[in-house]
């Protein structure tokens, strides 16, 4: 059982507004990430970490940041939302292990009016 | 860059065998996982290949052929509940990290 957990799970406010989507895991996961999925569509890799205090940008342009200051705490912010940024976001962590496994968060759908 | 091509919709019916194909060019590749998502859930993994072969998991197999930069998830004794979408997924680039495929969306009928 991955241990794994985001919130909101849902979350619909208005345009403008600064939001932060929370996620933590309890496994020591040295690599985090945050993808971007649209429903039926794929998934968008929008930032990384690969430890405390080391965050990337991912491969789809994204207006959010994200911070590392804990190694169980990656959360995702978006300054002033848009209703283009209404989508499903996603968390997950790996062991870097070389297991090839990603554990996900539920998710956290975003709605922005 | 990265791509990663494997067919959007795949049909077929319980108890059959179905496989899905993925194709990738990547930089630094280390190796090529696959996931199911259910409608509405989150990605679970299936299955990792770092080198070529065949790995079986129960009903599920996955193949990786590095100097043909393909792959394949064989699934056997299809279910309904194997009604899906298949996404796979590419480790590479310099600090490692996964990129996913467009998904194939799997529907099996009685």
């Amino acid at each position: 059982e991955a241990d794994i957990y985001q919130t909101p799970r849902y979350l619909v406010i208005g345009t403008g507004k600064k939001i932060t989507l929370e996620c933590s895991q309890t496994m020591g996961h040295d690599k985090m990430y945050w993808y971007q999925q649209d429903p039926g569509m794929e998934l968008h890799l929008i930032h990384y970490s690969y430890g405390v205090n080391s965050t990337e940008k991912g491969d789809l342009s994204s207006e959010s940041t994200v911070s590392r200051i804990r190694t169980e705490h990656f959360p995702l912010t978006l300054e002033s939302a848009r209703p283009s940024h209404t989508s499903q976001y996603l968390c997950a962590s790996e062991t870097g292990l070389g297991t090839g496994e990603l554990f996900f968060g539920e998710g956290s759908r975003l709605t922005v009016l | 860059g990265q791509s990663l091509e494997q067919p959007s919709e795949v049909t077929a019916v319980e108890g059959a065998i179905v496989q899905i194909n993925c194709t990738y060019q990547t930089s630094g590749f280390y190796g090529l996982s696959w996931y199911q998502q259910h409608d509405g859930g989150a990605p679970t993994f299936l299955s990792y290949n770092a080198l070529d072969g065949l790995e079986e998991t129960g009903r599920f197999s996955s193949f990786l052929s590095r100097s043909d930069s393909y792959g394949y998830l064989l699934l056997q004794e299809l279910q309904m509940k194997d009604s899906a979408s298949y996404f796979c997924a590419v480790f590479s680039g310099g600090y490692n990290k996964l990129i996913f495929g467009a998904g194939t969306r799997l529907a099996v009928h009685p």
